[in-house]
């Protein structure tokens, strides 16, 4: 067990719906990142934050969306699904700014139907 | 696109024998990590090694890093069942701001 918690474990949902995806960090971790882990693409990092504030973005859709809130759980709001979006969604956590030793949660798997 | 490229796409064993994995990646890095990922589950970080580093040994793990040629590789001494697994290198750029995930190894080990 890493110490994060994601929810929902699995998401069914029609395309065009939008929903959020919610993680806790490890205790006492003040990054979060948001990763997409898909059959074709494989693992990708969306983006980052850091005691709330954005840090870095990676390959993040605009109709994705993140932020932290101030006791550090962050949600992931995926907007106007596409069946393309069909993935794993993983967060993680570090303590620091700096992507080392980062540590998983369990995913939330998303289908898009 | 990938930063780290990893090598064999799957690997199948034994228990008992080694299990060697090799990354390669295209600039210059500010540390290499690897994950081991189960089945559809989450990754769990094994072993970072910096850029100034040659060689890290943790348990059954070795890691290797060759800055000159832009390769690592991961060493599974003794494998076992429990070891299946998806194996991921990830790299720090220098200059860079994310972890970047090359596409695995798929390792199974047979008893």
């Amino acid at each position: 067990d890493s110490g994060v918690t994601q929810t929902p474990k699995h998401l069914i949902t029609a395309t065009g719906q939008r929903v959020t995806l919610r993680c806790s960090p490890r205790s006492g971790d003040l990054s979060v990142y948001w990763y997409q882990q898909s059959l074709d693409q494989g693992l990708q990092f969306l983006i980052q934050y850091y005691n709330g504030e954005e840090r870095a973005k990676g390959n993040i859709l605009e109709r994705f969306s993140a932020q932290q809130f101030p006791d550090l759980h962050s949600e992931l709001n995926l907007s106007s699904l596409e069946l393309g979006d069909s993935a794993l969604y993983f967060c993680a956590s570090s303590e620091g700014l700096d992507h080392n030793e980062q540590f998983f949660g369990p995913g939330t798997r998303l289908t898009v139907l | 696109s990938q930063q780290g490229e990893e090598d064999p796409q799957a690997l199948s064993i034994q228990e008992g024998e080694n299990a060697t994995m090799n990354c390669s990646y295209k600039t210059s890095i500010n540390n290499l990590q690897w994950y081991r990922q189960n089945s559809g589950r989450g990754l769990v970080h094994l072993i970072l090694i910096r850029s100034n580093e040659r060689e890290k040994h943790s348990g059954r793990l070795r890691v290797t890093l060759d800055t000159s040629k832009k390769s690592s590789s991961l060493l599974i001494t003794a494998s076992r069942a429990a070891d299946t697994a998806s194996y991921f290198c990830a790299t720090v750029y220098q200059a860079g701001t994310a972890l970047i995930f090359g596409k695995g190894t798929t390792l199974s080990v047979s008893s």
